[in-house]
């Protein structure tokens, strides 16, 4: 299966740690990627390659993948990561067509 | 520095046809994939398909193969995304965005790093 599930919604206090996990039967064998969308926004990269972090992304975010599961974890959590977040993958396809998650709305107050 | 420039927001009528565009500066526009992602209003993020600028070759999901058509002209540094006929079903967000490849023990794995501002397509009687 393609697909990749996160859970709808996950709420924290402000400096508490926020985890999202993304579930797919294709991670053990392929990357997951995490992408961080404020309200009115375009996507951003947060997480590349399971757990790299791009140039200019706090500390806070990190990643892991073990087995079928993927984690993207911010270490106290600030208000202005309130947002949605998106795992991404690739298919089994052979034509590396992209998979997303359906999203994980991260409430922190 | 890598931008994706997209063009504005569109309002059509059903039936009515329709090619946005996105505009790459600041790498070498033949040598990745660009791909494009719906968001429909209060959605998540759909996979479109995408292109190689350099011979064209290009990928759909199933979801919008013969839906849409994807192309890019080199010359011009520019991915477009295009329908025929829109639907009302068709009102969302369009993001483009470019795709460098990661090698993994599949083969490679093409991901999305730079992002277009997105293009807001109302289609509407």
């Amino acid at each position: 299966s393609s697909e990749l599930t996160q859970p709808p919604s996950v709420s924290v206090s402000p400096g508490q740690t926020a985890r999202i996990t993304c579930s797919g039967d294709g991670l053990p064998k392929k990357f997951a990627f995490w992408y961080q969308q404020k309200s009115g926004q375009a996507p951003v990269l947060v997480i590349y390659e399971d757990y790299k972090r791009p140039s200019g992304i706090p500390e806070r975010f990190s990643g892991s993948s073990s087995g079928t599961v993927a984690t993207l974890t911010i270490s106290g959590a600030r208000v202005e990561d309130e947002a949605d977040y998106y795992c991404y993958s690739t298919d089994n396809s052979g034509d590396n067509r992209g998979v997303f998650g359906g999203g994980t709305k991260l409430t922190v107050l | 520095e890598v931008q994706l420039v997209q063009s504005g927001a569109e309002v059509k009528k059903p039936g009515e046809s329709l090619k946005i565009s996105c505009k790459a500066f600041g790498y070498n526009f033949t040598t990745y994939w660009i791909g494009w992602v719906r968001q429909m209003p209060g959605k998540g993020l759909e996979w479109m398909g995408m292109i190689y600028p350099g011979d064209s070759d290009t990928r759909y999901s199933p979801s919008f193969q013969g839906q849409v058509t994807i192309s890019a002209d080199k010359s011009i540094n520019s991915a477009s995304l295009q329908w025929s006929s829109l639907k009302a079903s068709d009102t969302a967000i369009y993001y483009c965005a470019r795709l460098p490849f990661v090698v993994v023990v599949a083969g490679t794995q093409y991901y999305f790093d730079y992002w277009g501002q997105g293009t807001l397509v109302t289609v509407s009687s």
